[in-house]
């Protein structure tokens, strides 16, 4: 099946700074991946997503990059702000065996220093 | 207001006891879905559901039990099989029995003891 990895674990920032989290998945067949924002104590939000049609997409200050030669897809925070700090999770749909679930990468703590 | 309620937030239970997580949603989406997160891990899926009256074990599904008698509605029973209860446990909704754009509840932190 799907295996994602995430990297850093964690990353810290000076506010107005960027921040770039990167991912690999395991499946060339994976046609759909997205980035989940957790706050503490919530479930995670979907903050943005990516088909495999398109190699990037941007809404604001947040950006996500596919290289599916590479089978690797990153999240671009630019001008980080304090509420930025939170935990980021990416994950990948896994389609192997008829299933469809997405699999999740181990997840980056995004400190944002003022 | 639609969304997805997850409830209690905080639940305690003693060890050897089972007990159920309540998740429903009015967003009228066909699949739901039940993660487990332990501390600075990522979410495993324990079940999931495409259609009413019908579901899969995800990864870790042993102790777990699930039911789907109503689209709205995906009670998660963690039993007294399960070697690790503790944990925080998510529920997630999603249209059309697709994948796509998942969508979370607040979660229920649940501590055995």
């Amino acid at each position: 099946g799907e295996n994602v990895e995430q990297h850093p674990s964690t990353l810290s920032v000076q506010e107005g700074d960027s921040a770039v989290i990167k991912c690999t998945y395991s499946d060339s067949a994976s046609n759909y991946f997205p980035w989940y924002k957790q706050e503490l104590g919530k479930g995670p939000q979907l903050i943005i997503d990516i088909r495999s049609n398109v190699g990037e997409k941007k809404d604001q200050r947040i950006a996500v990059t596919l290289n599916k030669t590479a089978k690797h897809f990153s999240l671009h925070i630019t001008e980080t702000q304090p509420e930025d700090s939170a935990v980021y999770f990416c994950a990948a749909r896994d389609l192997n065996q008829g299933a469809q679930k997405l699999v999740f990468g181990q997840g980056t703590r995004l400190t944002i220093n003022p | 207001d639609g969304g997805i309620t997850q409830s209690p937030k905080y639940l305690f239970r003693k060890e050897g006891q089972n007990v159920t997580l309540s998740c429903e949603q009015n967003l009228n989406h066909d699949a739901m879905y039940w993660y487990r997160q332990d501390p600075g891990q990522g979410l495993r899926l324990i079940y999931y559901s495409q259609i009413v009256n019908d579901f899969q074990k995800g990864d870790i599904a042993e102790g777990y039990s699930v039911s789907r008698e109503k689209k709205e509605s995906f009670p998660l029973t963690v039993t007294s099989a399960q070697k690790n209860p503790t944990a925080f446990y998510l529920c997630a909704s999603s249209v059309a029995g697709g994948v796509y754009e998942q969508y979370f509840g607040p979660g229920t932190r649940l501590t055995v003891t």
